[in-house]
């Protein structure tokens, strides 16, 4: 079936040092990418998606690219700052039937960022 | 734009009672998803409504969870009796129904569960 494998955590990194979450993904055709992150005591909130193969999503700095040639979706900064820290969820869409979407979630991977 | 609305944030219960969860989604939003979130586990998805309907209940155990949406805006997921194995984080998200924005789901900030 369908599966999302995200990197353990925790990953810890000083500030401003550059950031790499990987994601890989099992699903049939061109499923939708996501990166969900949920910072302490809050709920998920969507950070950045791509729909199609070699869309690039983009936001806060963030950045990861769908490659479908690799099943890939991996997350990138830069330069983290504290702020950062937080728990980051890949995720996946399936090909929607009868338009339903239906998130299929990594594990998740903490970020910890220390100053 | 307020968000998702849950509560409460927490509950400790103790094994074999009830306990109830409640969820307010955007305005205007009509479908509404409830998610089991493990310790350091994803999002598990329970039951997914459209307006008062639940399209998608396959994953949500029915022998002591259910839910409504009576009115197709508010839900409440109920869990009777508890186990121990129940302790976990319950979401709430939803998403709106107009087309270019169905796959984004928003997320309240969930109700951390403790069965004692």
């Amino acid at each position: 079936g369908d599966s999302v494998t995200q990197m353990e955590g925790p990953v810890t990194l000083s500030e401003e040092a550059f950031l790499t979450i990987n994601c890989t993904y099992t699903a049939t055709g061109y499923p939708s990418l996501f990166w969900y992150v949920q910072y302490p005591g809050e709920g998920l909130q969507l950070l950045l998606k791509a729909t199609k193969a070699d869309d690039k999503g983009s936001n806060k700095g963030f950045e990861a690219t769908y490659r479908k040639e690799t099943t890939s979706f991996h997350l990138e900064k830069g330069s983290v700052q504290v702020s950062d820290s937080a728990v980051y969820f890949c995720a996946l869409i399936p090909i929607p039937t009868s338009g339903t979407y239906k998130y299929i979630f990594g594990t998740g991977t903490r970020l910890k960022v220390l100053a | 734009e307020a968000g998702v609305v849950q509560s409460p944030r927490y509950k400790i219960i103790e094994k074999k009672q009830p306990v109830a969860f409640w969820c307010n989604p955007i305005s205007g939003h009509n479908t509404l998803y409830w998610y089991l979130q493990n310790l350091g586990q994803g999002p598990e998805l329970l039951i997914r409504y459209e307006n008062e309907e639940a399209v998608d209940d396959s994953q949500l155990p029915k022998d002591r969870f259910s839910a409504e949406r009576l009115k197709g805006v508010d839900s409440t997921l109920k869990i009777q009796p508890a186990e121990l194995g129940d302790s976990a984080v319950y979401l709430c998200a939803s998403s709106p129904s107009y087309s270019g924005d169905q796959e984004t789901q928003y997320f309240g900030p969930g109700t951390r569960l403790l069965v004692l």
